[in-house]
């Protein structure tokens, strides 16, 4: 069984509209992270949450909400959607800040 | 600021050899934690193993293990009698423990190994 659940697997968005990227790990983990996989460009850290609390954010645009309604809960919710958002968003987990992390299986976003 | 590098873009190797990936960083801290993960071609990003720059000895987890140079702040990865399974795409990263640890990793751009039978 997966342990850190990413829906929608695929997702394809009209410009200018909203998504969620959903992520929930049963991992028993206390932070949870977002990051972005964009072609030719390493993978990106977006945010990181601890005990559901925001404790970095290196996102410019502030359309990128992370949102946590439930300790293993971290969706991510975009809007005002651009072409040059089309990539694939892990959501990725660790016990703590220093441990290492598992990641989820990605939700790859094509904005057209 | 961090920054992760990998210069070998690809590596081929036959079945059954040993290869290593290379991988620098530049960090301000005295302290800090190293990792390699691999990304399968179905996406999948599985951690392999870490470095804590303040052990000496060089980590090694089953056929993976790593050559940790710190005054080169090198850190590259070896596997030993390689196998098909292990095509993939190899990430370095990086974690600064700095006094707000917020477990950001900074990752290089990857190597893509190709092990041919």
């Amino acid at each position: 069984d997966p342990k850190i659940i990413q829906k929608p697997k695929y997702l394809v968005a009209v410009t200018g509209s909203e998504k969620i990227l959903i992520c929930e790990q049963y991992l028993g983990h206390n932070a949870m992270y977002w990051y972005r996989q964009s072609a030719k460009k390493p993978l990106e850290f977006m945010f990181s949450y601890s005990y559901q609390k925001l404790m970095d954010n290196q996102t410019a645009s502030s359309r990128f909400q992370p949102q946590s309604s439930k300790k293993n809960h971290l969706d991510l919710q975009i809007t005002a959607l651009k072409p040059d958002d089309s990539a694939t968003y892990f959501c990725a987990s660790s016990q703590t800040a220093n441990s290492d992390y598992t990641f989820g299986s990605g939700t790859r976003l094509l904005v057209i | 600021a961090q920054k992760v590098t990998q210069t070998q873009t690809s590596i081929s190797v036959m079945e059954k050899t040993t290869v290593t990936m290379d991988c620098v960083y530049e960090t301000q801290d005295s302290s800090y934690f190293l990792f390699w993960y691999k990304q399968t071609a179905s996406g999948e990003i599985v951690f392999l193993i870490r470095q804590d720059s303040y052990k000496k000895e060089n980590a090694t987890v089953g056929h993976y293990s790593l050559n940790f140079q710190k005054p080169k702040s090198s850190i590259g990865l070896i596997i030993t009698a390689t196998q098909i399974e292990d095509s993939a795409v190899y990430f370095c990263a990086m974690r600064e423990n700095t006094g707000a640890n917020t477990g950001k990793l900074t990752f290089g751009h990857g190597t893509i190994l190709r092990v041919h039978p």
